[in-house]
């Protein structure tokens, strides 16, 4: 189980969009550390798409965004693409010294 | 190019050892401290170890604290991680990624254990 917890998936028609919950607690997200989104592909190693909470790396579309709010963080993807289509993870740092992800969204692009 | 890559998977049998190292290229390594990241099948990712650029600092997840050791090699710009008292439950696809203060901004493409008999 999880530390933050995510659907476990989300799905929209191109073009539309969609927002991935990240849920967690006072002792990370709710103790002020930040939250990053990370995007999976199969065979790939994890890519970062949002750093602090709301930071694109360069790079990455400006489709994708992220905000937080007490304990939870959110990624939102507009204008939906077939590439979109992959597993996104939160993840955190928790006050017991550890990083901390989500349990993975898979986003379906119908 | 920045780049990493993991090597020193395989299968190994419940109980056994393994050794996993993590080549880097491409950045200042002896600048930035490193983590350990594995995703067992069907499952989602989940922080192994970290160590800090010094080897000063070092942290475990529960779930392999006292069966894995994290170290480095500045010098040869190498993680390792040194697996002991394996079980199926260490079965995973295992990624060394850099630290950017408390997210992961590079990531190796992984290497795949699997504990069986």
């Amino acid at each position: 189980q999880s530390v933050l917890t995510q659907p476990p998936s989300v799905s929209g028609a191109p073009g539309q969009r969609v927002t991935i919950s990240c849920s967690g607690s006072s002792s990370n997200i709710g103790a002020d550390y930040d939250v990053h989104w990370y995007q999976h592909l199969p065979g790939a190693g994890p890519r970062v798409l949002i750093f602090r909470n709301s930071y694109r790396p360069s790079g990455v579309p400006d489709r994708f965004s992220g905000s937080k709010s007490g304990t939870s963080a959110f990624l939102a993807i507009s204008g939906l693409q077939a590439e979109d289509e992959a597993e996104y993870y939160c993840q955190s740092f928790d006050t017991s010294l550890r990083w901390v992800f989500g349990g993975g969204t898979r986003l379906t692009v119908l | 190019e920045v780049q990493l890559v993991e090597s020193g998977g395989g299968l190994v049998k419940p109980g056994g050892s393994l050794r996993l190292s993590c080549a880097a290229s491409g950045f200042a390594f002896d600048d930035i401290s490193m983590n350990w990241v594995r995703q067992a099948p069907g499952k989602g990712l989940e922080w192994v170890s970290s160590i800090s650029r010094s080897s000063d600092y070092i942290f475990y997840a529960d779930s392999v604290k006292g069966r894995f050791t994290i170290s480095r090699d500045n010098a040869k710009n190498s993680l390792f991680l040194q697996m002991g008292s394996l079980s199926a439950e260490d079965t995973a696809v295992y990624y060394c990624a850099s630290n950017e203060g408390y997210y992961m901004n590079i990531w190796g493409k992984g290497t795949t254990v699997t504990v069986s008999s």
